[in-house]
């Protein structure tokens, strides 16, 4: 099994509805991440938590939510999907410490029509 | 804050011809440095990290990268590429103290053709 699992791998959903992305990891990691990539933007960051009590928004958070429900498991929702939410979006672990590179799960395209 | 800029979206190259994938970084303090790869249809993974040390730091799948301060680049190189290495890279970077977020590049699609 990978280290960091990411379901659905490809979505395609309506405007307006309510989506959730679902992350889990296997590497003990404390920290976990939500990007998103965009053709010629790179990642950027949407939410971060440090631990299960510790959450924060990143860079893009505005119609997003996430819930840290244990050490393991980090999920993302778009409340209200939106076209322009269309993008790949990626989990990421990593230890405590600067110093440390991230694992990254396979991704979730997602698709708002 | 920081920032990471790669200077070329895409990169063609013939198969085992050398390769400089360039990255430039601002940060009013001191960063450690990464590069990510993606291959098709696949997450980013670490292909090496500049921590502290010596500048020249190598990674896997024969790709190194050098660091140089005083021009805030962190280039990455490969003597001989395959057709395999056809993928896009990051660069990243992030505060060494009290650093947790890491700021990623727009990515360099690099094209190795036969």
């Amino acid at each position: 099994d990978a280290d960091v699992t990411q379901t659905p791998r490809n979505r395609i959903t309506k405007t307006g509805k309510r989506i959730m992305l679902e992350c889990s990891q296997t590497k003990g990691h404390d920290r976990m991440y939500w990007y998103r990539q965009d053709p010629g933007l790179g990642l950027r960051l949407i939410y971060y938590s440090f631990d299960v009590k510790d959450i924060n928004k990143g860079e893009i958070s505005d119609g997003y939510s996430v819930s840290r429900q244990a050490q393991a498991k980090f999920s993302l929702s778009l409340e209200s999907a939106i076209p322009n939410q269309t993008a790949l979006y990626f989990c990421a672990t990593s230890r405590t410490g600067a110093n440390y590179g991230y694992t990254f799960g396979s991704g979730t395209r997602l698709t708002v029509v | 804050a920081q920032s990471v800029t790669q200077l070329d979206s895409q990169v063609p190259v013939f198969e085992e011809a050398p390769v400089e994938l360039r990255c430039n970084y601002s940060s009013s303090v001191s960063v450690y440095l990464f590069w990510y790869v993606q291959y098709p249809n696949q997450g980013l993974q670490l292909l090496l990290k500049y921590l502290s040390g010596s500048t020249l730091v190598k990674g896997i799948n024969g790709f190194e990268a050098e660091f140089n301060k005083s021009q805030t680049s962190f280039h990455l190189r490969k003597p001989s590429v395959h057709i395999s290495d056809t993928a896009e890279y990051f660069c990243a970077v992030r505060a060494n103290t009290g650093g947790f977020k890491t700021i990623f590049g727009a990515g360099t699609r690099l094209f190795v053709k036969a």
